[in-house]
């Protein structure tokens, strides 16, 4: 059973520039959340996504943006990179219908703006 | 706005020395309060969900319960493999999709 898997691994941008990352969600899974995570922080809710609409949004520029596919998969965009955007980004994947609503996160990707 | 406190910010344990960590919370209305396990550079690894107070799960050395205000996280005779930062995260009652508001995590160091 994979997990949520996520990609690249590893990225460096440039600021001014804009990135896209990926993430698959644990197979069964049809809620996909993005969270950034800062150097001794805890992760901070970007927004999340469901039936490929965003459903909710944390505190975040409209920078960042969003998408989900119709096979649950989804991407989240930034422009206009900052030095402050450098972070762990991780996505979390759970099932809307579960009592629990547990998230199942990836292992992240780690963003250096430069 | 829903917070999370969590306490303390790093911990170093002697093998087999036994403690808790703490997570204070306010939310308005719990829908459940989650525990996540985190290793440097990785994503968080799910540990445990509490829904209501009183309610506790055990999981190996780690024993999590819950009060209205508050949850520990009790780590008995602790291994180095239990060195990682633990995460205490809410989830509201009025967050129609769910969505986790995290702590700052306790770091635990188990020396040898």
């Amino acid at each position: 059973d994979a997990g949520v898997t996520q990609s690249p691994t590893h990225l460096i941008k440039t600021r001014g520039q804009q990135v896209t990352l990926r993430c698959s969600p644990k197979s069964g899974h049809d809620t996909v959340s993005w969270y950034q995570q800062a150097l001794g922080q805890g992760p901070q809710f970007i927004f999340q996504y469901y039936e490929e609409e965003e459903r909710q949004r944390g505190n975040f520029p409209d920078r960042f943006s969003g998408h989900q596919f119709p096979n649950y998969s989804s991407e989240l965009n930034v422009n206009a990179l900052l030095l402050g955007d450098s972070a762990l980004y991780l996505c979390a994947s759970s099932l809307v219908r579960s009592p629990g609503h547990e998230q199942y996160f990836g292992p992240g990707t780690r963003l250096t703006v430069t | 706005e829903d917070q999370v406190t969590q306490s303390p910010e790093a911990l170093r344990l002697q093998e087999g020395e036994s403690s808790s960590l703490n997570c204070s919370y306010t939310v308005s209305g719990l829908r459940g309060l989650f525990w996540y396990r985190q290793d440097p550079g990785k994503g968080p690894e799910f540990l445990f969900t509490l829904y209501s107070a009183g309610e506790e799960k055990e999981k190996e050395r780690l024993k999590a319960t819950l009060t209205k205000k508050e949850s520990f996280l009790h780590i008995t005779a602790p291994k180095p493999e239990d060195s990682a930062t633990y995460l205490c995260a809410v989830q509201a009652m009025n967050s129609g999709y769910s969505t986790l508001t995290f702590g700052k995590g306790t770091m635990l160091l188990v020396s040898p």
